[in-house]
């Protein structure tokens, strides 16, 4: 198994562009999550995804878009990226299941926006 | 709604010293609880969990930590750190449909 994989590891985007952050898992896990990461703030919740076909805003979803037409694919779309978005991105999944279950975490993905 | 709050941003320690790692929640639903390590330039790993049960939960690389309801906490403890303990350590609490809410991270540095 892969687990879950992020692509790419990099990118610099300049403000005004957008592009497709992709994860991917191979573990047939019901819930997909993205993060993201900045420094003294922990991560945070943007999207999140309970199976293909649903999803739902996190803490932060503004300038993020999801989609989840499978089960194994999860992309975050940055429609119009800002200075603000710079940032470390993480994909996570995990089964559905009675309380909670364990998440597993992608590299991460690191943005700058110019 | 739920938060958590890690007491501290940084904690250096010598190698094979003891550490705490302090982590307070606030939930008004059941808690489950994480500690989650990044090591420098990757994703995070699982250290333990709690989910019911024994409050005492032991995890990976000779960790574990402490459920305290009447306190609201769940410190994360080693008897004696190494060189490669060194990471960032967060705490997390679940939201619901495994949404996870964490901590902003303690930052361990072990000094030889």
């Amino acid at each position: 198994n892969a687990g879950v994989t992020q692509t790419p590891k990099f990118q610099v985007l300049k403000t005004g562009q957008s592009m497709t952050l992709q994860c991917a898992q191979d573990m047939n896990h019901e819930y997909m999550s993205w993060y993201r990461q900045d420094p003294g703030m922990g991560l945070r919740l943007i999207h999140y995804s309970v199976g293909a076909g649903i999803t739902d805003q996190g803490e932060v979803p503004n300038g993020y878009n999801v989609s989840r037409s499978t089960t194994e694919d999860f992309p975050l779309r940055l429609l119009s990226a800002a200075p603000s978005q710079t940032s470390v991105y993480f994909c996570a999944s995990s089964y559905s299941g009675e309380g909670a279950t364990t998440q597993y975490f992608g590299p991460g993905t690191r943005l700058t926006v110019t | 709604a739920q938060s958590v709050t890690q007491l501290d941003s940084q904690v250096p320690v010598f190698e094979e010293a003891p550490v705490e790692l302090r982590c307070n929640y606030s939930s008004s639903v059941s808690v489950y609880l994480f500690w989650y390590v990044q090591y420098p330039n990757q994703g995070l790993q699982l250290l333990l969990k709690y989910l019911s049960g024994s409050t005492l939960v032991k995890g990976i690389n000779g960790f574990e930590a402490e459920f305290n309801k009447s306190q609201t906490s769940f410190h994360l403890r080693k008897p004696s750190v190494h060189i490669s303990d060194t990471a960032e350590y967060f705490c997390a609490v679940s939201g619901g449909y495994n949404k996870l809410i964490f901590g902003a991270g303690t930052r361990l540095a072990v000094h030889p």
